[in-house]
This record gives C-alpha cells, sequence and structure tokens, in this order.
C-alpha cells in the first residue's frame, strides 16, 4: 500500500522566516499528492495538490512540487507569519480513492 | 456552500453509555469518510462509505463500533458500550472519488469517556 513519511515537529521559527516541511511518498503508479492544514479546533482543509509529476501546486504563499525522481512533495513558504501556526498533513492518493495522510508536522510561528 | 456539518461538537459521557455521532456530507459528494485522530495513532481511517453503501470498514477497532449511512444526506457513527479509550476527535469528510479529488473535512466531535 501507499506510505507518506513527512518530518516530525514542533517546527519553530520566527515571523517571516523561510519554511520548508519535508514529505516523501512511497506508491505505486502516478499518486496524486495533496498538502492539507488544520487549525485548532477545525478539520483538515485542502491547501494545495499536485496530479502529476513536476506539477507545482500553490495557495497563500505556500508552495509544493511534485518530484517524481525523488517521490517528494515538499512543502515552502518564503515568509510565515503567526497566523500560518497549524499542523500540516502531507497526503498521497493513488490507485484507489483512499488517500494516506503523514503524521502530520506542528508549525509555530512566534512574533 | 455549506460545508461537511457534524454534531455535536463536543460530548461528554461516563463510560458504558452509547455515543452516536451525526454528519452530513456536502450535497452531489457520493463518498463518505469517518476519521479518528489521537495524538498516539494520528488519523486513522475507519470506515468508507460510497453510494451509501460501505465499502471498507476495515479500520473500525472493534465491534462495539458501527456506523450506517441510510441516505446520501447522513451517516452515523455509533459507539456501543463506549470505553474511556475510545476519547479522541471523530471527523467526517466527503468528496466525489476520484484520486485526484481532495476531501472535504467537517469541524470534528471531541468526545470525551470518563
Amino acid at each position: 500500500g501507499n506510505s507518506v513519511t513527512q518530518m516530525e515537529g514542533p517546527v519553530t521559527l520566527s515571523e517571516e522566516a523561510f519554511l520548508t516541511i519535508n514529505c516523501t511518498y512511497t506508491a505505486t503508479g502516478y499518486p496524486s499528492l495533496f498538502w492539507y492544514v488544520q487549525y485548532p479546533g477545525e478539520g483538515l482543509q485542502l491547501l494545495l495538490k499536485a496530479t502529476k509529476a513536476d506539477d507545482k501546486g500553490s495557495n497563500k504563499g505556500f508552495e509544493a512540487t511534485y518530484r517524481k525522481e525523488t517521490t517528494s512533495f515538499h512543502l515552502e513558504k518564503g515568509s510565515v507569519q503567526v497566523s500560518d501556526s497549524a499542523v500540516y498533513f502531507c497526503a498521497c492518493s493513488g490507485g484507489s480513492y483512499i488517500p494516506t495522510f503523514g503524521r502530520g508536522t506542528s508549525l509555530i510561528v512566534h512574533p | 456552500d455549506a460545508g461537511v456539518i457534524q454534531s455535536p461538537r463536543h460530548e461528554v459521557t461516563e463510560m458504558g453509555q452509547e455515543v452516536t455521532l451525526r454528519c452530513k456530507p456536502i450535497s452531489g459528494h457520493d463518498y463518505l469518510f469517518w476519521y479518528r485522530q489521537t495524538m498516539m495513532r494520528g488519523l486513522e481511517l475507519l470506515i468508507y462509505f460510497n453510494n451509501n453503501v460501505p465499502i471498507d470498514d476495515s479500520g473500525m477497532p472493534e465491534d462495539r463500533f458501527s456506523a450506517k449511512m441510510p441516505n446520501a444526506s447522513f451517516s452515523t457513527l455509533k459507539i456501543q458500550p463506549s470505553e474511556p479509550r475510545d476519547s479522541a476527535v471523530y471527523f467526517c469528510a466527503s468528496n466525489n472519488g476520484g484520486s485526484n479529488q481532495p476531501q472535504h473535512f467537517g469541524d470534528g466531535t471531541r468526545l470525551s469517556i470518563l
């Protein structure tokens, strides 16, 4: 089956710092890749996605590029804000309609 | 547009009681998923439905857990009898199926079993 590995948190940054959260996946074929964000007390919500190799998903200043050669989908943002503090989940969906989620990475941004 | 709606948002009950969690998926979505989230295990898929039919319930932890979807706009997850180790946040999600379709999550039910 599919698997997703993402870096353990928490990741602690100062406001305006550069963010990278690593995500690698194992899947057969050509899966779709997703990043979800979960704010306290809320459900997961889609942040961005990419459905084929070399696609770049982007939203709200966040970006991730589908790298099939390294089976990676790392999340980046050039300048984080306090409001970006949340838990970020990488997910992979291929071969079935059921996504596999990573364990989540907590991001804490200090003013 | 209304998102996925779950009720109640919080439930506190005593061990041994029956607990029923409710979910209204987004209209037009034909897949519905129930998840459980804990610090120890992360996000676990319990069961999912397609067109109101349960497809895979291999994630349901025990016979104490059951789920139904009597129509396209309503699903329940029931725990009977409840135990303290069932304490978690339970999420419902829906989508249109297809591996490139994201899931839309509700805000969850925070369940505490005393």
